[in-house]
């Protein structure tokens, strides 16, 4: 089976663009989950989606924002790009509605550079 | 608020001998304690995890200690071989909440020399 597909892999943009980037959650798996990791840094939640509705929030301004499509993908949208959004985004999925006790498969990621 | 510190932030060992990285939690409302390992270009990948009713746990070569009393708990890498080099994240998480959010450590990078 696939694994949880993100794509672009890299993305280079420039302040205050727009970006959209996408996951495919592995089949069979109905919650997403973003997260955002800084060079260094541990990986920091943003979003959680199960059957389409927002389940958990983290603490990013509403430039963030992300949606769940009926076939369980999900996108992350971020406006007004800053220099510090630069960070790898990664896309998690899990089965039933999330709990992380049942595991979280992350992708590779999106590397997004900022200038 | 850093709810969950690790170290060390990097870490050397010679091929066989013990890794062992320390992470300390603040809220008492966790109880689910994953670790992940994750290699350069990849996402996090889950590797073991413990819950609060045991104070040990064990696969293969790596051991979670878990110390509910101190709020801390520990990963050991037994034999580390050169493969093992990576960073390694610990994380907590409420298991009776369905919010996927996990809180993750800043991180360890382990080298392990030849």
């Amino acid at each position: 089976d696939a694994g949880v597909t993100q794509s672009p892999t890299h993305l280079i943009k420039t302040r205050g663009q727009q970006v959209t980037l996408r996951c495919s959650p592995i089949s069979g798996h109905k919650s997403v989950s973003w997260y955002q990791q800084v060079l260094g840094q541990g990986p920091q939640f943003i979003f959680q989606y199960y059957e389409k509705e927002e389940r958990g929030r983290g603490n990013f301004p509403d430039r963030f924002s992300a949606r769940q499509f009926p076939n369980y993908s999900s996108e992350l949208n971020v406006n007004a790009l800053l220099l510090g959004d630069s960070a790898l985004y990664l896309c998690a999925s899990s089965k039933g509605q999330g709990n992380p006790i049942y595991g979280y498969t992350f992708g590779s990621g999106t590397r997004l550079t900022v200038v | 608020q850093q709810q969950v510190k690790q170290s060390p932030q990097s870490l050397i060992v010679q091929k066989g001998g013990i890794s062992i990285i320390n992470c300390a939690y603040e809220n008492t409302a966790f109880d689910y304690f994953p670790w992940y390992q994750q290699f350069p270009g990849k996402g996090p990948a889950l590797l073991i995890a413990i819950r609060p009713d045991v104070s040990e746990k064990k696969e293969g070569r790596f051991t979670i200690s878990f110390n509910k009393s101190a709020k801390q708990f520990s990963l050991h890498i037994m034999d580390s071989q050169p493969g093992d080099s990576a960073t390694y994240f610990c994380a907590a998480a409420h298991s009776s909440g369905n919010t996927g959010k996990l809180i993750f450590g800043q991180g360890t990078t382990l080298q392990v020399k030849p």
